[in-house]
């Protein structure tokens, strides 16, 4: 098995652009989370989907972060326009579907906004 | 306060110590996550427990769901055993994880 596959595993961006982040979840995980990690808040949570669904996006911090499932096997993380705050390792991860599955993260994305 | 809490933040042992990492919670739960990040960034699912404990090799990972507080043990301890460790709660059933702040762990020759 793969694992959860994410591009680009290293982003440099100038302030203003857009950038995406793309995910691939484990074959048979219903389940996909989105995750941010910073030096002074560590891991949160962004989004998640189960089956295709956005269930949660409570912690996508303002309208320039969207996230998109358009299939099983695939999810976007869009920041448009990106600031330099927006700087950060980008996690995906996915389980299948039900109570307390365990969570399998992807190797993340770096984004360095300039 | 942080939803959850780990203790200590920093960790440094000698090659063979038994160490002791605490997490304790305020939000309702019923079950946590112990990961572990290297120095490259990676994270891996160590232990995903709701009661009792749970042994993998020289980990062990105990909960008590009434006392909200979880410890992850690593007995014989090496050098590659230092990392980043984790704990995050579910807060509800469907995999909302909420994560303490972390435990650098180094373990020397």
């Amino acid at each position: 098995d793969a694992g959860v596959i994410q591009s680009p595993r290293h982003e440099v961006t100038e302030m203003g652009q857009e950038v995406t982040l793309r995910c691939k979840p484990i074959s048979g995980h219903n389940s996909l989370f989105w995750y941010r990690q910073t030096m002074m808040r560590g891991l949160e949570l962004l989004i998640y989907f189960n089956n295709n669904v956005p269930i949660d996006d409570s912690g996508m911090p303002e309208d320039r972060f969207s996230a998109k499932m358009p299939n099983a096997s695939f999810s976007t993380l869009k920041i448009q326009p990106s600031e330099p705050r927006d700087s950060a390792v980008y996690f995906c991860a996915s389980s299948k579907t039900g109570t307390y599955n365990e969570q399998f993260f992807g190797p993340g994305t770096r984004l360095t906004v300039l | 306060k942080n939803e959850v809490e780990q203790s200590p933040q920093n960790l440094t042992a000698q090659e063979g110590e038994f160490i002791t990492i605490n997490c304790s919670y305020s939000v309702g739960i019923s079950a946590l996550h112990w990961l572990q990040q290297h120095p490259g960034g990676g994270i891996v699912s160590l232990f995903m427990l709701s009661s009792g404990k749970k042994k993998h090799g020289r980990l062990i990972a105990t909960i008590n769901i009434q006392e909200k507080h979880s410890s992850l043990h690593i007995t014989a301890s090496h050098p590659r055993d230092s990392a980043v460790y984790i704990c995050a709660a579910y807060r509800g059933s469907q995999g909302n994880l909420i994560f303490g702040k972390g435990t650098k762990l180094s373990v020397k020759p």
